[in-house]
């Protein structure tokens, strides 16, 4: 399977943990994104990197979020000291000529 | 700037048509549709980029108003397999590859 893949699938988590996403993305595409999705919402921007560069992130996303893109290939999203709030599907996406390709998304339930 | 979708939803029976309508208040590089069904990942339907010119493919197709920031999808004939909920992108100014998506509008299209 060559498309977008994110683990784990799901993620319960007590609050106050931290808790990490991974993206791989589709092999040939240089930018990579990341959203975020609360039920009956649309995907919010979170970031985006153009190969190992983070181009942007949302001032709407606190300094408990991080993300990287080592040597531009996979992605990792960390959240420090989870809230109630951050529940959420958190969905990567990846990106050659402008289209994105969604993964399955990460769902992230804390308690 | 998230552009504004309406309807929020539509109850179609199966053969009749919709329209869903994209505005922003910001000038559009581009708009992106995508479709997403229940549980699942958000997929890439079309892009249009300012120009206004109309795609299409099968028996939906988009058209893009530049000057009025505004874009359309258009689903004729409609069948079962076309309910989900169907979000528009954008991105504004001179492109830059962020895309900002609506709330959605969620389409169900009955026997």
């Amino acid at each position: 399977d060559t498309g977008v893949s994110q683990n784990p699938r799901h993620k319960i988590t007590k609050r106050g943990q931290n808790v990490t996403f991974r993206c791989d993305p589709i092999s040939e595409h240089n930018r990579l994104y990341w959203y975020r999705q609360t039920l009956g919402q649309g995907p919010e921007f979170l970031t985006y990197f153009q190969n190992e560069a983070q181009l942007e992130k949302s001032r709407l996303l606190s300094d408990r979020f991080s993300a990287e893109r080592p040597k531009g290939s996979f992605s990792t999203l960390e959240i420090q000291r989870t809230e109630q709030g951050d529940s959420a599907m958190y969905l990567c996406a990846s990106s050659a000529t402008g289209e994105l390709f969604f993964g399955e998304g990460s769902r992230l339930t804390v308690l | 700037q998230q552009p504004v979708q309406s309807p929020q939803a539509v109850i179609l029976r199966e053969g009749e048509d919709a329209v869903i309508n994209c505005s922003s208040s910001k000038a559009l590089y581009s708009v992106h549709w995508y479709r997403q069904k229940h549980g699942e990942a958000p997929v890439f339907l079309m892009i249009l980029l300012k120009g206004g010119e109309q795609k299409g493919h099968d028996k939906i197709s988009a058209s893009f108003n530049e000057k009025k920031q505004q874009s359309s999808l258009y689903l004729t004939a409609s069948q079962l397999s076309y309910s989900g909920t169907y979000f528009c992108g954008t991105e504004e100014g001179a492109g830059g590859f962020k895309t900002i998506f609506g709330a959605g509008t969620r389409l169900f299209v009955k026997a």
